[in-house]
């Protein structure tokens, strides 16, 4: 079974300072991607970016990036210059026949 | 153009009873999937469905129904409300199976 793994439960960052947020898949699929979403409190899933395996550059949106390494399967998300209004849970999320796995979440608290 | 609404926001419900919730796709997509979210964890894949038909189904029981409408909008069913119902309750659209665009979900509370 495909599985998805987030290690990190918690993480604070200062605003305005950079921070990672680790992902890892388990999968023997030569053709997949990533997606990594923030989940405020309000509930909604909002989608931030999305690698996809045959890519050849990482995936740069905005304050958001990816830095994905193939061979770790790893798909970290890096947020540049966090804003106080990045504090929410950030999930990372592969699609597998038209439905999504996710990770365990992260909650990001980002401090003034 | 609207995203994905879904209704209720919230519900409170007795053990036992039975919920009905609803989701309106995003304009243009034409396939609506249902997430649980428990408490702390991440999104769990209840169904998916297309054309007014199941198309695929994850882990969990009978008590879990669906249906999609003409219009493409869909409902989730559960019955039999047990404590561990109680989750927040999302719906992605997508066409054809991409691009999922989720709502705010419907937070349910069994009690």
């Amino acid at each position: 079974a495909q599985k998805i793994t987030q290690t990190q439960p918690g993480m604070f960052v200062q605003e305005k300072e950079a921070v990672t947020l680790d992902c890892t898949y388990d999968t023997s699929d030569p053709s997949y991607g990533l997606f990594w979403y923030k989940q405020p409190s309000s509930g909604e899933m909002i989608f931030l970016i999305y690698q996809g395996s045959y890519d050849q550059q990482n995936a740069t949106e905005g304050r958001y990036s990816l830095n994905f390494q193939k061979a770790r399967k790893s798909a970290n998300l890096v947020i540049s210059a966090s804003q106080l209004g990045d504090s929410a849970m950030y999930f990372c999320a592969a699609p597998r026949g038209g439905k999504l796995i996710f990770g365990q979440g992260t909650e990001l608290s980002v401090k003034p | 153009d609207a995203g994905v609404t879904q209704s209720p926001t919230h519900l409170i419900k007795t053990r036992g009873q039975q919920v009905t919730l609803r989701c309106s796709p995003k304009s243009g997509h034409d396939t609506v999937s249902w997430y649980q979210q428990a408490l702390g964890q991440g999104p769990q894949f209840i169904f998916q469905y297309y054309e007014e038909e199941e198309r695929q189904r994850g882990n969990f029981p009978d008590r879990f129904s669906g249906h999609q409408f003409p219009n493409y909008s869909s409902e989730l069913n559960v019955n039999a409300l047990l404590l561990g119902d109680s989750a927040l309750y999302l719906c992605a659209s997508s066409y054809t199976g991409y691009g999922y665009t989720f709502g705010s979900g419907t937070r349910l509370t069994v009690v």
